[in-house]
């Protein structure tokens, strides 16, 4: 079975980072793709970027740029989000998901992520 | 680019049907075959109802379905039972650096 497990709610202060796991199992890692996307409180599904666990080749939403890496590990099948320069519009859930045909498919269970001074 | 757009909510009593639609551009819904359709209940994560259109992946009922004409795709669940309020969201491939589009979402109310 395909599980994506994620790292524990983080609080931030403004102008912090924050690097949020994402750990695969079931599948073999390097023939799929992860997506990430928040969502913000009471708000619909953003896009934020795309890894190829394979070449390590990566996409960004154009917003993030700059303050946005994606990254992995192979020999651990895990997939990593940071995203630096917090500031409260941030605050959201944060979602990694394998990309199967270049959309999600299997989700993780969500990284609360709370920026707030 | 904008968010692809769909309906804010839709109802529907049990056994009925209800269909949400997904409209993008001749850039990405209109372009690919790759539009995939997410059911969100509240406090869970997003799961996989449809993806290239119009495919189910194993064990979601056959009451989802999912078409495209032109720019528009569209999502319908026939026989609405209480298990089916949530909300959905449809993405699409848009082959840009924008890479892939969400829907605003839509809440289904089961009546």
């Amino acid at each position: 079975q395909v599980h994506l497990v994620q790292s524990g709610a983080e609080v931030k202060k403004p102008g912090a980072s924050v690097k949020v796991s994402c750990k695969t199992s079931g599948y073999t890692f390097t023939t799929y793709g992860v997506h990430w996307v928040r969502q913000a409180p009471g708000h619909g599904l953003e896009w934020m970027g795309w890894i190829s666990a394979n070449s390590g080749d990566t996409e960004y939403a154009q917003k993030l740029q700059g303050r946005v890496t994606m990254t992995t590990d192979t020999s651990t099948s895990t997939a990593y989000m940071e995203l630096r320069s917090l500031n409260p519009d941030d605050t959201a859930l944060y979602y990694c998901a394998r990309e199967t045909g270049w959309l999600p498919d299997y989700w993780g269970q969500g990284t609360l992520v709370t920026v707030s001074s | 680019q904008s968010a692809l757009t769909q309906p804010p909510s839709v109802s529907g009593s049990p056994g009925q049907s209800v269909t949400i639609s997904c409209t993008g551009t001749s850039s990405d819904v209109g372009r690919y075959n790759r539009v995939s359709w997410y059911q969100q209940p509240p406090g869970t994560a997003p799961k996989l109802m449809i993806y290239e259109v119009s495919n189910r992946p194993s064990g979601v009922p056959d009451r989802f379905s999912g078409s495209k004409s032109g720019n528009t795709a569209s999502l319908t669940i026939s026989g609405l039972q209480a298990e089916d309020e949530a909300d959905y969201y449809c993405s699409s491939y848009t082959g840009s650096s924008t890479f892939v589009m969400f829907g605003g979402g839509t809440k289904l109310t089961v009546l």
